[in-house]
Order: C-alpha cells, then sequence, then structure tokens
C-alpha cells in the first residue's frame, strides 16, 4: 500500500530533550516537507527537500532541523525544543514539484513540550 | 512570497450546496491544490487547477481564474460527513503553502 509514515504519532517530552520525528514514504517520490499545523495559523512548511541530499527551509525553519540521505526518509530533527514547537506535525511526498503530482500525507505526530 | 486566504467557518443543511472562497498571491504560482481534513486525521486531497476553468470530480467542483489570483470549491449534495476542514494550497517556487482551512459544517 502506498503510503508516508511518521512515529512517533504522539511524543510528550520536556524542554532541551533532543527529539526525532521520523517519515519514510514507499513511493518512491522525489519531494518531500515537513509542516506544523496550530489553530488559526493552517499548514506551514518548515523544510523541503527536492531529492537526496537537497534540503531548504520552508517558512518556519527556526529550532528544527532535517536530512534526507536516503530518498525513502526524511527525518525531522529538534536538538532542543521548546514549548513554542508544541504542534501537529505532519510529513508530505509528492512525485516531484512542478507538475500535477498531489501531496500525500503522514498521519501526524502530535508533539507537546513540557 | 506566499498570502493565501479563506473563510473561516461555513455551515450548510444537508444535501445543500456550499462554496469556499480561496485568494491568493503567490511568486512563480504553478497550481492551486484543495484538500480535505478530518478532525485528527491527514490531509486527502480532493482537486487540482493549474489552468482557468471548472474542474468537476462527482459532487466536488473547483474553479481557477489566475488572472484573478482567485478559486472556489463547490461541494454539492452535502452528507454528514462533508463535515472537514478544506484547505485550499497554493503552489509556487518550490513550496506549497496552505491558508488556514475552512471548517464546514454540515446540519441535518
Amino acid at each position: 500500500e502506498a503510503q508516508v509514515t511518521q512515529n512517533p504519532r504522539y511524543l510528550i517530552t520536556v524542554t532541551g530533550k533532543k527529539l526525532t520525528v521520523t517519515c519514510s514514504q514507499n513511493m518512491n517520490h522525489e519531494y518531500m516537507s515537513w509542516y506544523r499545523q496550530d489553530p488559526g495559523l493552517g499548514l506551514r512548511q518548515i523544510y523541503y527537500s527536492m531529492n537526496v541530499e537537497v534540503t531548504d527551509k520552508g517558512d518556519v525553519p527556526e529550532g528544527y532541523k532535517v536530512s534526507r540521505k536516503e530518498k525513502r526518509n526524511f527525518p525531522l530533527i529538534l536538538e532542543s525544543p521548546s514549548p513554542n514547537q508544541t504542534s501537529l506535525y505532519f510529513c508530505a511526498s509528492s512525485l516531484r514539484q512542478g507538475m500535477n503530482t498531489e501531496a500525500f500525507f503522514g498521519q501526524g505526530t502530535r508533539l507537546t513540550v513540557v | 512570497g506566499q498570502n493565501i486566504d479563506q473563510p473561516t467557518e461555513m455551515t450548510a443543511t444537508e444535501g445543500a450546496i456550499v462554496q469556499i472562497n480561496c485568494t491568493y498571491q503567490t511568486s512563480g504560482f504553478n497550481g492551486l491544490f484543495w484538500y480535505q481534513q478530518h478532525a485528527g486525521e491527514a490531509p486527502t486531497f480532493l482537486s487540482y487547477n493549474v489552468l482557468d476553468g471548472l474542474e468537476e470530480k462527482g459532487r466536488f467542483s473547483s474553479f481557477l481564474s489566475r488572472s484573478k489570483g482567485y478559486s472556489y470549491l463547490l461541494l454539492k449534495e452535502l452528507q454528514m460527513k462533508d463535515s472537514a476542514s478544506y484547505l485550499c494550497a497554493a503552489r509556487g517556487d518550490y513550496k506549497l503553502s496552505f491558508g488556514a482551512g475552512t471548517t464546514v459544517t454540515v446540519r441535518a
């Protein structure tokens, strides 16, 4: 089954404790991205990747890191989480940018930083 | 930069029609998407427009006017299961940017 898989689905952590949210897709998609979703603000892009070893900042990259060592995986790293990073996070992938290709979303990770 | 506006909430009766408007300002524009998102779930793709005009897909239709930076999503024969948030998203400059979403409530 074609899908985007995020883990964990729920996470409660403390300020400053490094964490990684994993994202994996099995559709051989080139383009992957991370979004955070907050009430009243919608989905805001954190980082995106056009292909392996090619990443770039989205609209709200501060406090986050990403890597794209393999085509299927695009982990999101919070080196020192803070309470303002409490949010619902979505990973998404699409075949490539610049074409009529829809984005497929993972099921989301609800992160709480206390 | 990207700027996308859509109404916050709409309410309609089962069986009725609802139109959700979206205006956008997007550099390097190359497509307008609509997604549906039920509470606590991931967004799912509904429609895509890149040329001016209407795209029809069953009970859902989407319209685009590139010159006006305007799109709408039309939901016909509303059903209770259509109660959800509808997200307008514009693609440009290698990014897909989303509006805040319109929460549609369908009442019996």
